[in-house]
This record gives C-alpha cells, structure tokens and sequence, in this order.
C-alpha cells in the first residue's frame, strides 16, 4: 500500500505563481524525499529532508516536514512552464536501505 | 539518465510469452530496484537488490522473477505476461548511503501485453 499520498492530485497554475504540494505519510519516516517526473521520463530527485529537519531550501523549492503531523509540503516559487511536470514524495521508513516508498503523484501544470 | 541505461525502452508482446526487461549501470552501485508505474496507482515496487545475487521482493512481485548475476546488470522476467502486466518499468540505482537512500532512476521501459 502506498506509504505517502500527494496532495492536490492536480494542480494548475499560471507562470510564475507559486505551487504547494502536500505529502502525508502513516509511519515514522528516516527522511522524506521529492522527485520530479517529465512526460516520458524517469523520475529525477529533488530533495532530501531528514526527519530531525524542519524546513530546507533548494533554488526555488523550499520543503517542509512536519514528524508530528506525518506531513510535508513542497513549495515551487516563481513558477515557469519548465517545472510543469509530476511531483512524487518518497520516504524512507526505517534507517539503512529499506526501498523508497511513493506516492501517487501531483501533476502541475503551469501556464505561460 | 547517465550511468543506468534499461533495454528495450518499448516492447510489445503477446499473452503467455515470457520478456526480460534489462537493467545496466556503470555506476557501481550496490542497491538496484524495479518498479512499476500505472495511472492511479504512482510507483510501485516489484524486487529490488542489495548485491550480487541477494534479491528481496516488494509489493506487487507476483508473477515476476529478477536476477542480479553482476553488480551492473539486473533482470527482470515476466514469467508468462499477462494483459495486467501492461505498464511502464522503471530501473532505479543507488549506492545505499545510510540515512540518504537517493535513487537514480532510468529512462523506463514501455510494456504492453496484447
């Protein structure tokens, strides 16, 4: 069964918005992770959070993770047509190499 | 895509043949996986490895068998395809660094099963 579920399924927005995805999760977590999905492609990673990490930034990504509530939440600020794409959360539930485990998907679509 | 390559990238086949999907990295990495991609249901995972020849399954292994023979290739064999077996497969790498198990995915592999 799905460890994560992304939240909204779909999102549209126009160039440069900002996009929020959400992500919760049902069991403790050793980091959540974000990959990005092109059309036709293989996923790319993003961005790592540890469990003990409350926010970190990349670039225009900013992540959240919220242990207490099992959530996370991926900001994309100033949106361009390039990051229209599908975003996946991962997360690594025991430490070591247990496989990744993903969710669904949010498709972001972004309008020039 | 660098470093991990799948073949075929598309293949068509009947019900009831058998197909190898295979994997090859020149990354040295030890862990290697296989999962599945199908509308509504996001990345599933179907085997994965953690070495040469030591192999574990995931959520949806049935009717799927792998092989890891070589740190650079890993196999994975539909048994005898079936319509529901339609999807993409995606090979994915990583070097199992404790606490950031970051994975390289390849490009996919489009199955369909007639």
């Amino acid at each position: 069964s799905q460890q994560g579920e992304e939240d909204p399924q779909a999102l549209s927005i126009q160039e440069g918005e900002n996009a929020t995805m959400n992500c919760s999760y049902k069991t403790s977590i050793n980091n959540l992770q974000w990959y990005r999905q092109n059309s036709g492609r293989g996923l790319v990673h993003l961005i790592l959070i540890r469990s003990n990490e409350r926010e970190k930034h990349s670039g225009r990504l900013r992540v959240t993770l919220d242990t207490s509530k099992k959530s996370s939440s991926l900001l994309i600020t100033a949106s361009r047509a390039a990051d229209t794409a599908s975003y996946f959360c991962a997360t690594d539930v025991l430490s070591g190499n247990t496989p990744l485990v993903f969710g669904k998907g949010t498709r972001l679509s972004v309008i020039a | 895509d660098a470093g991990i390559t799948q073949s075929p990238r598309h293949k068509v086949t009947e019900t009831g043949t058998p197909v190898t999907l295979r994997c090859h990295q020149t990354e040295n990495h030890r862990y290697m996986y296989w999962y599945r991609q199908d509308p509504g249901h996001g990345l599933r995972l179907i085997h994965y490895s953690y070495g040469v020849k030591d192999t574990d399954k995931g959520e949806v292994s049935d009717g799927y068998s792998v092989s890891r023979s070589k740190t650079e290739d890993f196999l994975l064999t539909l048994e005898s395809a079936t319509s529901s077996q339609t999807s993409v497969y995606f090979c994915a790498i990583s070097s199992g660094t404790i606490g950031a198990n970051v994975l390289t995915f390849g490009a996919g592999s489009r199955l369909t099963v007639l």
